[in-house]
Formats: structure tokens, C-alpha cells, sequence
């Protein structure tokens, strides 16, 4: 498998439920970011999680990092139907300049 | 907010052609990205630029690829020879002024290239 990779791959859910993805990586890392981008537009950055934090919160967002498993997922609470979009995770790693990107959840929320 | 400003937002070119993706990043950054997304795939990283060089390119950024930053407020990615392949949406970031502790890049909003 590839550096990021989230799942599920797609995700469906009513509004009002709670969404969560998550991201697995391969190497050690400095940083995990999450992303959310809608449909054919920008990308536009969510949280950013350090190699020594465990958990975040940002608003209705929480994201939680285990660097022993290499893991990190992403919920969302309450969902409302404009948290439709595709969330990517992106990690870095030690002596690089880029972050790569995962493969991304398609997250739809019902109304 | 501050923002990241990419012209156009779309542009279709001829194979073979020279284009060139403009981009104004956020003034106080220092460090710059080129990413690319083909339709309906991941978002692939292109380059990244500090202190008017190359930090990092991928397999990807091969010789028909450069980058410029002309007039230290404009950063450039120009394609020499564009080929089918090269159709894709062209991501600018710009992230803060020290890498390790930047939180997160900001992102344009895109070009969208169409190579026909």
C-alpha cells in the first residue's frame, strides 16, 4: 500500500450521523494533515496533527493520531449535508519538503 | 483571509505547446508547492521551492517541467511540451516561514489544464 491511505474508500450517511475515516502510512512521520476538497474545486486544510499529539479538536472535528499503528482517523460529528466532499489525509516525512497525499473518502451526508 | 491566488482557472492548450500556470502566494510564506490532481485520482506532489531553488521534485517533474519565482511575489510552473497525459488540475500551496512548524499549506483553488 501507498504512504496515506484512507478508508473507506466512499462513505454514505444521514445527516445528523457521525462520519469517520481513517488514514494509514507507512513511514515515521512529522506531520499528518487533513484536507477537504469538493467537487473539482481547491483544497482546503483542516487540521494539522504533530507526530507528538495523540488528538485534536476543531470544531466539530476530531482527529486522532497513533503513531504506533501508523494510523490516524478523522470524525466528523453531527454531519450536515455540507460536509459532502472527498477528505484526504497527507503525511511528511523526517528530511522531506512535501507532504503526500492519500488516496482520499468521498463522503456523502443526506439530508 | 489571506489567499492563494492561481491564474487561469482553466486552460486549454494544444500538444506539444508551452503553458505556464501563474500563482500568487500568501506574501509572508517562503515556501512553495506545485501539486497536481488527475481527474478523479490522488493529489500527486509536483515540487517545492525555498529560497528561489528546488527543495524536493518528484519522478513526475521531469526535464519538461520548471519552476520560477520571477519577481518574488509570482510563482511559475511552465510546461514545455505539453502532452495528453499533462491534462490534469495544477495545485499552487504556500506554507509558512518555518517548514517544520508551518500549520499546513494553504492551497489555490486550482488550474485545470486541458491538453487537446
Amino acid at each position: 500500500s501507498q504512504q496515506g491511505e484512507e478508508d473507506p474508500q466512499a462513505l454514505s450517511i444521514q445527516e445528523g450521523e457521525n462520519a469517520t475515516m481513517n488514514c494509514s502510512y507507512k513511514t515515521s512521520i512529522n506531520n499528518l494533515q487533513w484536507y477537504r476538497q469538493n467537487s473539482g474545486r481547491g483544497l482546503v486544510h483542516l487540521i494539522l496533527i504533530r507526530s507528538n499529539e495523540r488528538e485534536k479538536h476543531s470544531g466539530r472535528l476530531r482527529v486522532t493520531l497513533d503513531t504506533s499503528k501508523k494510523s490516524s482517523s478523522l470524525l466528523i460529528t453531527a454531519s450536515r449535508a455540507a460536509d459532502t466532499a472527498s477528505y484526504f489525509c497527507a503525511t511528511d516525512t523526517s528530511g522531506t519538503y512535501k507532504y503526500i497525499f492519500g488516496t482520499g473518502t468521498r463522503l456523502k451526508v443526506l439530508a | 483571509e489571506p489567499e492563494v491566488t492561481q491564474t487561469p482557472s482553466h486552460q486549454v492548450t494544444q500538444m506539444g505547446q508551452e503553458v505556464i500556470l501563474r500563482c500568487v502566494p500568501i506574501s509572508n510564506h517562503l515556501y512553495f508547492y506545485w501539486y497536481r490532481q488527475i481527474l478523479g485520482q490522488k493529489v500527486e506532489f509536483l515540487v517545492s521551492f525555498y529560497n528561489n531553488e528546488i527543495s524536493e521534485k518528484s519522478e513526475i517533474f521531469d526535464d519538461q517541467f520548471s519552476v520560477e519565482r520571477p519577481d518574488g511575489s509570482n510563482f511559475t510552473l511552465k510546461i514545455r511540451s505539453t502532452k495528453l497525459e499533462d491534462s490534469a488540475m495544477y495545485f499552487c500551496a504556500s506554507s509558512g516561514t518555518v517548514w517544520y512548524h508551518s500549520y499546513g499549506y494553504t492551497f489555490g483553488s486550482g488550474t485545470r489544464l486541458t491538453v487537446v
